[in-house]
């Protein structure tokens, strides 16, 4: 089954640039979504195929996919976005959502 | 406006079952496909089960496979998660999920319910 790898917790501060990455074999060939779930809540979307933002979601949110690796960053981060980011795509039949292990961001 | 409300949660002894209930309004139900997902305590999230937009198809992770059973009601506007045999490795918070059909995103989750299997 495909594997999605993203790194341990990470922190930064504010007004810095988070960077937070997914590796998976081949990933560049897929569509990659990124999901952030707050303390409590429920994941919520942030960037979907691979560099797309729903409406809603600050600009300061980019995405990038290419080979190995797909990246989330977020620029000039703020306290708000302290949270934990999932990457995902869909299994090569389309059947079920593979998750990446998720990444805790902590904002000085 | 969006809204996914899943229920049924609880607390259950090992070898019980339980049922959620995924409530949807403002979208049509046969658009979108239901997904399934769990989170356990502190960890990731986990697929569970999915089922079509036409109904038609049903899908289950491993772990759950012959113990679990998705369903949906179109006129109720629900589906529902048959959950049978549970164990404690299936405590976790249940969200329902949907999708629309392609390599689309999870758009729009409910805000979970708690399954705790535990004597």
């Amino acid at each position: 089954s495909y594997v999605l790898t993203q790194p341990p917790p990470m922190s930064v501060a504010p007004g810095k640039t988070a960077t937070i990455t997914c590796g998976g074999n081949n990933i560049g060939d897929k569509n990659v979504h990124w999901y952030q779930q707050k303390p409590g809540q429920a994941p919520v979307v942030v960037i979907y195929f691979d560099s797309d933002r729903p409406s809603g979601i600050p600009e300061r949110f980019s995405g990038s996919n290419s080979g190995n690796t797909a990246t989330l960053t977020i620029s000039r981060v703020e306290a708000g976005d302290e949270a934990d980011y999932y990457c995902q795509v869909w299994d090569s039949s389309g059947d079920h959502p593979v998750f990446g292990g998720g990444t805790k961001l902590t904002v000085l | 406006e969006v809204q996914l409300v899943e229920s049924g949660g609880g607390l259950v002894q090992p070898g019980g079952s339980l049922r959620l209930s995924c409530a949807t309004s403002g979208f049509t139900l046969t658009t979108y496909q239901i997904n399934w997902v769990r989170q356990a305590p502190g960890k990731g999230l986990e697929w569970v089960s999915y089922i079509s937009s036409d109904g038609s198809a049903m899908y289950y992770a491993d772990s759950v496979k012959g113990r679990f059973t998705i369903s949906r009601d179109i006129a109720k506007k629900s589906v529902y998660l048959q959950m049978n045999s549970l164990r404690a490795e299936d405590t976790a918070i249940y969200y329902c999920a949907r999708r629309r059909n392609g390599n689309n995103p999870l758009d729009h989750w409910g805000q979970g319910t708690l399954v705790t299997v535990s004597s």
